[in-house]
């Protein structure tokens, strides 16, 4: 149980376009789902937080114009890079949780390349 | 500030040689600490939840054990197939954020 995907797995694109990002709870409803960004060597940064519904909630210096979150039912968000430059590039996360758990089950991850 | 400070960053070990990860945490109000594995271009996964001081989980061959400073992950007789990124998060009890280390690279040598 508690499986999530994400899609796509790897992407690339030129300067300036938009890329979406799809994160699905395959066995679980999840109210809430996060959106993390990972550099290499690094650890995991909160982008926002999305519930079921509602606006996302973005973390300090995260613009939420650039990265708009959609968490349009109890198994699917969205994260949609607009406008995506050579430094967006990198491993975007996404994680969901249950209504009455704590923890987070992350998916897969996707690989942003920006040329 | 909530802060999660991980040691060592890497750790090299030969396979059957014990030994523990350390994450150490400093936080308002501790609601848990989580322990993930992470291999190369994957995302997390989940490992353990501790929630108080004192308190210890165990996986094949892993085990978590928590203070109100710091969690230990131990693990026993490890073997290649253990070596990834292990990471260490706290989630506050006022924001409910998960807070992550920078995490340990553990490398087992067969």
């Amino acid at each position: 149980g508690a499986v999530v995907s994400q899609h796509p797995s790897r992407v690339i694109c030129k300067s300036g376009t938009s890329v979406k990002i799809e994160c699905r709870s395959l066995d679980f409803q999840a109210t809430t789902m996060f959106w993390y960004r990972q550099f290499p060597k690094q650890s995991l940064m909160l982008m926002a937080t999305s519930n079921e519904g509602s606006k996302a909630t973005y973390e300090q210096g995260v613009e939420k114009d650039k990265f708009l979150i959609n968490h349009a039912s109890l198994t699917l968000s969205t994260l949609t890079v607009t406008s995506a430059h050579p430094e967006d590039s990198s491993f975007y996360i996404c994680s969901a949780r249950y209504l009455t758990g704590d923890e987070q089950f992350f998916g897969p991850g996707t690989r942003l390349t920006v040329l | 500030e909530d802060q999660v400070t991980q040691s060592p960053e890497a750790l090299r070990l030969q396979e059957g040689e014990s030994s523990s990860l350390n994450c150490s945490y400093t936080v308002s109000g501790l609601r848990g600490l989580f322990w993930y594995r992470q291999d190369p271009g994957k995302g997390p996964e989940f490992l353990f939840t501790l929630y108080s001081a004192g308190e210890e989980k165990e996986k094949e061959r892993l085990k978590a054990t928590l203070t109100k400073k710091e969690s230990f992950l131990h693990i026993t007789a490890p073997k290649p197939e253990d070596s990834a990124t292990y990471l260490c998060a706290v989630q506050a009890v006022d924001t409910g954020k998960l807070i992550f280390g920078q995490g340990t690279t553990l490398q087992v040598k067969p």
